[in-house]
């Protein structure tokens, strides 16, 4: 019955290693976005994709590839990974358009640690 | 540009007390929506209450209300009863529609201490 989910919940690599994180969201929405949390707890946006069409590309560096296969999945793919990197991951959705929006549905978060 | 800005870094309450936790916005939009999240040691992020800007009935939900303001643009969640469930980051956000998307913009967190 998960609305948003992520997938793995925690994840330990090494520098310079490829890794990717998995979402899926199974409540019909539209939008899904990838915020990164850092240890400050601050939340800042990533990506967001709508109806599988990238629509916000905040400043990342292009180590960080979104791929959307379809309008209920979002994966983030990270190359080359570095010690900055560690943060928690969220991906979120939201069912906009037509309607009052009734905010995010947020995943549970992937905790990323590189050493 | 929209900022939102949350003035208390960090907050304690006793139990069964009622605690306020502020917010503020800035923003030239007359149509937009106010949230308030909590994140608990968890980790999971919850929505805990919303209000839309062109309502003037302050949105409640159980011990939860908000006092919003929208020509001083701020957007105050008070916490009556307080529980140590209630113990999390606490997330004022904003967002506005945009394009046929909807844009959220995210405050810095309170963190609340709730005290037996």
């Amino acid at each position: 019955d998960t609305a948003v989910s992520q997938t793995p919940k925690y994840l330990v690599t090494q520098m310079g290693n490829d890794k990717s994180i998995k979402c899926e969201q199974n409540l019909g929405h539209d939008t899904m976005y990838w915020y990164k949390q850092d240890s400050k707890k601050f939340l800042k946006i990533m990506f967001s994709y709508n109806n599988k069409e990238l629509i916000i590309n905040e400043t990342v560096p292009n180590r960080f590839s979104p791929k959307s296969p379809d309008k209920a999945h979002l994966n983030l793919h990270i190359n080359s990974l570095e010690l900055g990197d560690s943060a928690v991951y969220f991906c979120a959705s939201s069912q906009d358009g037509r309607g009052t929006p009734r905010g995010y549905t947020f995943g549970s978060g992937t905790r990323l640690t590189v050493v | 540009a929209q900022t939102v800005t949350q003035s208390q870094p960090e907050m304690s309450v006793q139990e069964a007390e009622t605690v306020t936790l502020s917010c503020t916005y800035d923003t030239s939009e007359s149509n937009y929506y106010l949230f308030w999240y909590k994140q608990p040691p968890s980790r999971q992020m919850i929505l805990v209450i919303r209000q839309e800007a062109y309502k003037q009935q302050n949105a409640t939900e159980n011990r939860f209300s908000v006092n919003f303001q929208k020509a001083a643009k701020s957007f105050s969640l008070k916490i009556s009863d307080s529980q140590l469930g209630d113990t999390a980051m606490y997330f004022c956000a904003f967002m506005k529609h945009e394009a046929n998307f909807n844009k959220f913009y995210f405050g810095s967190g309170t963190k609340l201490n709730v005290k037996p």
